[in-house]
């Protein structure tokens, strides 16, 4: 079955500082692959999505490869604002054949302080 | 204009009884979905629905029943709740069930279950 792996959180940054969320996935189709952010007491709002091998999605400052050779899709973004903190979601969608149902890795939890 | 509503927002209730959550989407869109988050925050889908039609029902208790009767709207009707329903649910929709595209989420549903 499909499967989303990311890293564990809490991640703990300054403000201005590098982020890099790691996300590799299992599928045994061709999947789309999304990053969702989630802010406290919100719903999940898309950041940024990729549909195909060595697409990049890229979004207020973050950005995120579609790697097809590693199965990943790692989320960076150059310098991190105090409103970034947030839970963010790597997922992934097969498509018609398996519903288009999201697979969810299990969030990373992200704290910028000043 | 919100995209997606749910209503209500907080749902608390007594171990034993029925609830419901409602869900609409003024997207236009084909395809609905219900997921749920657990206390960790990990995210799993339950039913959707593409056109009226049921086209995905993970391993969810049958005392969960799904029905939608129209594209724009999907309740999700619980019987018998137990502890373990305790959780945010999540409606979503999508334009189609094609793989790329967006899932736009709605803002939960908390449901505690004393």
């Amino acid at each position: 079955g499909n499967s989303v792996t990311q890293m564990e959180g809490p991640v703990t940054l300054s403000e201005e500082a590098f982020l890099t969320i790691n996300c590799t996935y299992t599928a045994t189709g061709y999947p789309s692959l999304f990053w969702y952010v989630q802010y406290p007491g919100e719903g999940l709002q898309l950041l940024l999505k990729a549909t195909k091998a060595d697409d990049k999605g890229s979004n207020k400052g973050f950005e995120a490869t579609y790697r097809k050779e590693t199965t990943s899709f790692h989320l960076e973004k150059g310098s991190v604002q105090v409103s970034d903190s947030a839970v963010y979601f790597c997922a992934l969608s097969d498509g018609p054949g398996g519903g288009n149902k999201l697979t969810f890795g299990t969030g990373t939890q992200l704290k910028v302080e000043l | 204009d919100t995209a997606v509503s749910q209503t209500p927002k907080y749902l608390v209730t007594q171990m034993g009884n029925d609830k419901s959550i409602k869900c609409e989407q003024n997207l236009g869109h084909d395809t609905m979905y219900w997921y749920k988050q657990d206390s960790k925050k990990f995210l799993k889908i339950m039913f959707s629905y593409n056109n009226k039609e049921l086209i995905i029902n993970e391993t969810v208790p049958n005392r969960f029943s799904p029905k939608s009767p129209d594209k724009a709207h999907l309740n999700l009707h619980i019987n018998s709740l137990e502890l373990g329903d305790s959780a945010v649910y999540f409606c979503a929709s999508s334009a189609t069930r094609t793989r790329t595209d967006t899932q736009y989420f709605g803002p939960g549903t908390r449901l505690t279950v004393l």
